[in-house]
């Protein structure tokens, strides 16, 4: 079946860190990929999206590529702020189907 | 800007009670979903609705219902509330099938005593 694997968290790193969150996939045909970021007390927002492979997806500094050969679409910011201390969710979506399949979070802490 | 609402941002309710969560959207989606989001399990499809009066279920359908008799709401049904059902519970919607990007809104936070 689908499924979408991030790493464990929680993450807490200094401002101006470099950020990684894994995220790795299993699924059946060529899927879309997303990060979504929740906020303290807030829903989901969408923060970049992929729908082919090699594709970058980018914003707010945030970037992923989409990795076919490793089924991988990593998370990465070079510089972070306070305010990204967020919960991040790797997700993807099959092509055909309407269901998203989500990755259980990674919390980031960002300290002063 | 898309917008989804919820009714509610908490809720409290009493075990047995019939409780409704609503969801609204603005932006003539044709898609809308309800998850619950729980720590350590991440979030979790309930139902979906592709289309005015049409439902499908998601992964964690039991105890849940849905109704959909217009196209910008979408309403979420504990027939029973159960204390396992205390969660946040997050509405989305999305423009048709094949545009994939899901919209949220705030969730609604329901305790179920």
């Amino acid at each position: 079946g689908n499924s979408v694997t991030q790493m464990e968290g929680p993450v807490t790193l200094s401002e101006e860190a470099f950020l990684t969150i894994n995220c790795t996939y299993t699924a059946t045909g060529y899927p879309s990929l997303f990060w979504y970021v929740q906020y303290p007390g807030e829903g989901l927002q969408l923060l970049l999206k992929a729908t082919k492979a090699d594709d970058k997806g980018s914003n707010k500094g945030f970037e992923a590529t989409y990795r076919k050969e490793t089924t991988s679409f990593h998370l990465e910011k070079g510089s972070v702020q306070v305010s990204d201390s967020a919960v991040y969710f790797c997700a993807l979506i099959r092509g055909g189907s309407e269901k998203l399949v989500f990755g259980k979070g990674t919390k980031l802490t960002v300290n002063p | 800007d898309v917008k989804v609402t919820q009714s509610s941002r908490y809720l409290v309710k009493r075990t047995g009670e019939k409780v409704f969560l609503e969801c609204v959207q603005d932006m003539d989606h044709e898609n809308m979903f309800w998850y619950r989001q729980d720590p350590g399990l991440g979030l979790r499809l309930i139902y979906f609705s592709y289309d005015v009066k049409m439902k499908e279920k998601g992964d964690i359908p039991e105890g849940y219902s849905v109704s959909r008799e217009k196209k910008e709401r979408f309403s979420l049904i504990l027939e029973s509330a159960s204390t396992n059902q205390t969660s946040m519970y997050l509405c989305a919607s999305s423009l048709y099938i094949r545009e994939y990007t899901q919209y949220f809104g705030p969730g609604t936070r329901l305790t179920v005593l």
